[in-house]
């Protein structure tokens, strides 16, 4: 079936890393993404990782891939304010484009 | 750079009345997809089209239906409208790159229906 699971809030630190976990059923989904959603606005695509991959850099995220436990992972380095939001993870299903939400996990970040 | 247009970003409406939400796409994108996302929820998928024909369909009530226009965009038709529609929706686009099949897609800013 098509779940996906993600917890549902993470307070850091400002200058601290970030580790938001994701976990998915859908083994045909050949991407899995990772969307930021600020109060009130629409979502950001941040960054996404073909399933034959265990790792993607980008800048100050790196996502890894978990494939046989289907389990996700978003690593923000030096976790800003700014960074304070709600994070997506989504799969898509057999590769039909349409996207699977998690519940999305709040992102708090102290000064 | 272009992003997907969403109008209008506000609407309300009474309950069993009509309401139509549009999406115009980023140009040279070919799908659009159709989300709603209640209060404190995740987007739920509504429906999907590519090249103008549906190519998939999620949660949609049988009270809303959707078209893609031979300009690329699309409209939401919602009819008798019930409170429980209250909700954001977002309409996302992206472009098939080929031998790539990676669905990136882009957001709108949703609209955010109020139903009374």
């Amino acid at each position: 079936g098509e779940d996906v699971e993600q917890s549902l809030f993470l307070s850091v630190r400002e200058g601290d890393s970030s580790v938001i976990n994701c976990t998915y059923t859908d083994s045909s989904s050949t991407y899995l993404y990772w969307y930021k959603q600020e109060p009130g606005a629409g979502l950001q695509l941040l960054t996404y990782i073909f399933s034959n991959m265990d790792m993607k850099q980008d800048q100050r995220l790196t996502v890894l891939l978990n494939k046989k436990d289907k389990h996700l992972s978003l690593r923000i380095a030096d976790t800003q304010t700014g960074d304070s939001a709600i994070y997506f993870c989504a799969e898509s299903p057999g590769n039909t484009g349409k996207l699977i939400f998690g519940q999305g996990t709040t992102l708090q970040v102290k000064p | 750079a272009a992003g997907v247009i969403q109008s209008p970003r506000h609407l309300i409406k009474e309950k069993r009345e009509t309401a139509t939400l549009k999406c115009y796409p980023i140009p040279r994108h070919d799908t659009v997809y159709w989300y709603q996302q209640g209060p404190g929820q995740d987007p739920q998928f509504l429906i999907s089209f590519y090249e103008k024909m549906q190519s998939d369909k999620g949660s949609i009530p049988d009270r809303f239906s959707a078209q893609q226009f031979s300009d690329y965009h699309s409209e939401l038709n919602m009819s008798s409208l019930e409170l429980g529609d209250s909700a954001l929706y977002f309409c996302a686009s992206s472009q098939i790159t080929a031998g790539q099949r990676a669905y990136e897609q882009y957001f709108g800013p949703g609209t955010r229906l109020t139903v009374t």
